[in-house]
């Protein structure tokens, strides 16, 4: 069983378009998070859901939007896409505020053309 | 700001060499410090963390890591490396409950590409 699972794996899309990726986990667990890995490899987070109430949000454009439709989901939406959005973003899940660790998804490839 | 700086972005070595990868933090509150790796096409996984007692952790496939405080400093170490080792370290940081948290920062990585 995938502990983090998101879809898709591989997603390539046009400027302008809107989409969205999806993050499950069957942990338990009570917080999730968004990250963005850029092409240097660079990690940052973009959210943190706590019980699905917004907890950090840090800096990411308002064509970001995150829902949690409950505290096993975590799903992004991404409005009017831009070159500089290709990355590889990636959903995480803690037992609280990620004190302990963080369980990762595959991640999901996005190439904006 | 907090931050997480890791010292080495490329590290190249032989099967057998040891292995000493740097990383600082700029928080001076209490902190959880941990160690990620990212092998090639996969996902991030935890190979160790620091939380408090001894600041000497052992990790998983014979890595390890030493907290120094006075340094803000967490290097992970392994003393002999194989070629399977190759992937992508992450040192991060978190702070203690109470006191924030629900935010794990990640320094830059470091590709370490072990030769067989």
């Amino acid at each position: 069983d995938t502990a983090v699972s998101q879809t898709p794996k591989y997603l390539v899309t046009q400027m302008g378009n809107d989409k969205s990726i999806k993050c499950e986990q069957n942990l338990g667990h009570d917080t999730m998070y968004w990250y963005k890995q850029d092409s240097k490899k660079f990690l940052k987070i973009m959210f943190s859901y706590n019980n699905k109430e917004l907890i950090i949000n840090e800096t990411v454009p308002n064509r970001f939007s995150p829902k949690s439709p409950d505290k096993a989901h975590l799903n992004l939406h991404i409005n009017s896409l831009e070159l500089g959005d290709s990355a590889v973003y990636f959903c995480a899940s803690s037992q609280g505020g990620g004190f302990e660790k963080l369980f990762f998804g595959s991640g999901t490839q996005l190439s904006v053309l | 700001a907090q931050s997480v700086s890791q010292h080495n972005h490329h590290v190249i070595l032989s099967e057998a060499a040891s292995l000493e990868l740097g990383c600082n933090y700029s928080y001076g509150g209490t902190v959880n410090l941990f160690w990620y790796v990212q092998y090639p096409g996969q996902h991030l996984q935890l190979l160790l963390k620091y939380f408090s007692g001894d600041p000497l952790v052992k990790g998983i496939k014979g890595f390890e890591a030493e907290f120094i405080k006075s340094k803000f400093s967490f290097n992970l170490r392994k003393p002999s490396v194989q070629w399977s080792d190759t992937a992508e370290y992450f040192c991060a940081v978190n702070r203690s409950p109470g006191t924030g948290g629900f935010k794990t920062i990640f320094g830059a990585g470091t590709r370490l590409f072990v030769k067989a």
